[in-house]
């Protein structure tokens, strides 16, 4: 069975850092698309970045220059580094794995809030 | 502003039959496959259709999904109050590079 567990949410200060993890079980994440999406509190899901096979990464303008999406084979985990953290970058912050063009897979999320 | 447009709302009786649009351009709907995803308050997402009309395993036939174009709709027949919920089409954006999700319809059954 397929699960995702993010964590590493939590308060921060604008301008801070933070680094989100989200381990995967029942597949192997290196040989899956793995992506990040957001959800704003009370508002829609937003997509935020894209790692797939080797090093193929994409990210929204958003947070192009801020975040970094990477994972750990050997912890069969992804990750979500991000820096100069902002007010608007409030949200849960889900991990999906995608399959047949689709956040197939989802996790139960973690809390990101910014503020001072 | 999303890239994909849908309606903040719709609502029917139960029983009845609900279509939800998603209207997106030829860099997104018009040239990649659309997804559908069902959310509960305080839930995470969940996929409902892929490939444009496909549905996961364990998604009742109630739901279906077409596309035309550079739109694509969800269907929702039989209508029960346990369908009340968020609904999200997404899809790629060819010339943004990045996924794209439309703002969201909240299903009301009355």
């Amino acid at each position: 069975e397929v699960q995702l567990v993010e964590s590493g949410g939590g308060l921060v200060q604008p301008g801070g850092s933070l680094r989100l993890s989200c381990a995967a079980s029942g597949f192997t994440v290196s040989n899956s698309y793995m992506t990040w999406v957001r959800q704003a509190p009370g508002k829609g899901l937003e997509w935020v970045s894209l790692f797939y096979r080797s090093a193929n990464t994409y990210y929204a303008d958003s947070v192009k220059g801020r975040f970094t999406i990477s994972r750990d084979d050997s912890k069969n985990t992804l990750y979500l580094q991000m820096n100069s953290l902002r007010p608007e970058d409030t949200a849960v912050y889900y991990c999906t794995r995608d399959d047949y063009n689709s956040n197939w897979n989802w996790g139960q999320g973690t809390l990101v809030t910014v503020s001072s | 502003q999303s890239v994909l447009t849908q309606p903040p709302s719709v609502s029917a009786a139960p029983g009845q039959k609900v279509t939800i649009p998603c209207s997106g351009s030829s860099s997104n709907i018009g040239n990649n496959f659309v997804s559908w995803y069902q959310q509960f308050p305080g839930t995470a997402p969940k996929l409902l259709i892929y490939e444009n009309n496909k549905r996961p395993s364990g998604i009742p036939d109630r739901f279906s999904g077409s596309k035309s174009g550079t739109s694509a709709t969800l269907g929702i027949t039989g209508l029960q109050t346990g369908d009340e919920a968020d609904y999200y089409c997404g899809t790629w954006d060819t010339s943004l590079s990045a996924g794209v999700f439309g703002g969201g319809t909240k299903l009301t059954v009355l």
